[in-house]
This record gives structure tokens, sequence and C-alpha cells, in this order.
């Protein structure tokens, strides 16, 4: 069965700077998606970014990329020039076959001025 | 509004009591999901549906029971309320073709 682990259950970052957010599954697929999701305090569920796993270009959206090591089964969150409403909780997950989408357990990012 | 929608939002409840959590989009979505989410435990698949009349258990599925008659209709049984059902339940829909998962706005349910 395929797993998602976030081994960081809190991470803080200062305004405008970077942080990663570090994210590991285990599969036994070869072709899959993985996806960071986002989750503020109203509690909505909103999709930050994507990887499709045979793809070796890393995907990227405005401030926020991704490090996609598939021999490592690796993925973690890059979120450059940090924002004060960068802070919610992120969820990384996986997709492969079976059509399930599986979550780590989160992590909290705070933001601070 | 188009979207993805689920009823009751918030929702207390007694032990042993059956409870129906609704959840509706219209997008025509083949694919359905129920996940609870839980401090320390992320979000858990409790059952998805990848087609009207066609239900596959998820992680923990133990005490849930779910039916899909219509593609846009995906409710969730709690037939027998426990404590430990006590969580934020999340209705998500996606198509086959993208692996995108819109989710709804969560219904917070306590047993007690």
């Amino acid at each position: 069965a395929q797993t998602v682990t976030q081994s960081q259950p809190e991470m803080s970052v200062q305004e405008a700077e970077t942080v990663t957010l570090s994210c590991t599954y285990d599969t036994s697929e070869s072709d899959y998606y993985l996806f960071w999701y986002k989750q503020p305090p109203s509690r909505q569920m909103i999709l930050v970014i994507r990887q499709e796993a045979y793809k070796q270009q890393n995907a990227t959206e405005n401030r926020f990329s991704v490090n996609f090591q598939k021999a490592a089964k690796s993925f973690s969150l890059k979120i450059s020039d940090s924002q004060l409403g960068d802070a919610a909780m992120y969820f990384c997950a996986y997709r492969g076959n079976t059509d399930k989408l599986i979550f780590g357990t989160g992590t909290r990012l705070q933001v601070f001025p | 509004d188009a979207g993805i929608t689920q009823s009751p939002r918030y929702k207390i409840t007694e032990t042993g009591r059956q409870v129906t959590l609704m959840c509706h989009q219209t997008w025509s979505h083949s694919y359905m999901f129920w996940y609870r989410q839980d401090l320390g435990h992320g979000l858990r698949l409790i059952y998805y549906s990848a087609a009207a009349d066609i239900t596959d258990k998820g992680e923990v599925p133990d005490g849930y029971v779910v039916s899909r008659s219509k593609t846009e209709n995906f409710p969730l049984t709690l037939e027998s309320a426990t404590r430990s059902q006590t969580s934020v339940y999340f209705c998500a829909s996606t198509n086959a073709d993208s692996r995108m998962l819109y989710f709804g706005p969560g219904t917070r349910l306590t047993v007690t």
C-alpha cells in the first residue's frame, strides 16, 4: 500500500524568506501524481501544485516550486518570498493507479513578520 | 452556483444515532471521495466512488456506509455513531482525466 510521510509537524519562516517543507512517499507504481495542498484556517483545501511522476522537470507555480526526486521518493515544497497569507497547514498527497488520493499528516507553517 | 457542497456544515448527535452527511457536486465528476480529518492523522480516506453505483473502501471504512445512486450525490452514513467518529468530514470530487481534487467546505461532526 502507498504511504505518504511528512516528518515536520511544524515549521516557521520569516516574511520574505524561503522555507522548504519535506515529503516522502512509498509506492511500487511507476506512474502517479503528487500534490501539495494548503489548508488555511477556513478549512478549505486549496491545491498549491502538482507533479506528474513521468515528468523530470520540477513543477513551479509562481512562488511555489517542488524538488521531485523520484528515485529517492521525495517531494519537497519550496515557498519563496514567504507572505503572511502563506500561513496554513500544508498536506502532501499521492494519487496512483487505484485513483485513491492518500495524504500525509500535514505540516503547520507559521509566517512571522 | 457550480461546485461541491456539503450539508450540514455542523452537526451534533448522540452516540448510537444514525447520521447522514450529504455531498453534492455540479460538475458531473465521475469520482467522489469522503475523508475525515483528525489532529495528528491528516486526511484519511473513508470511501470513494468511481461512478454511480460503484463504491470502494478507503483506509478507515468501518462504521460508515455510502451510496451513489446519482453521479452528483455521494452521501455518507454513520449507522450507529460513536465518539471516535467525532471529526471534520470532507467530500471531494474529480474526473478520471483530471488529477486535481476539488474539496467541499467540510462538515464538523460531534458525537456526544
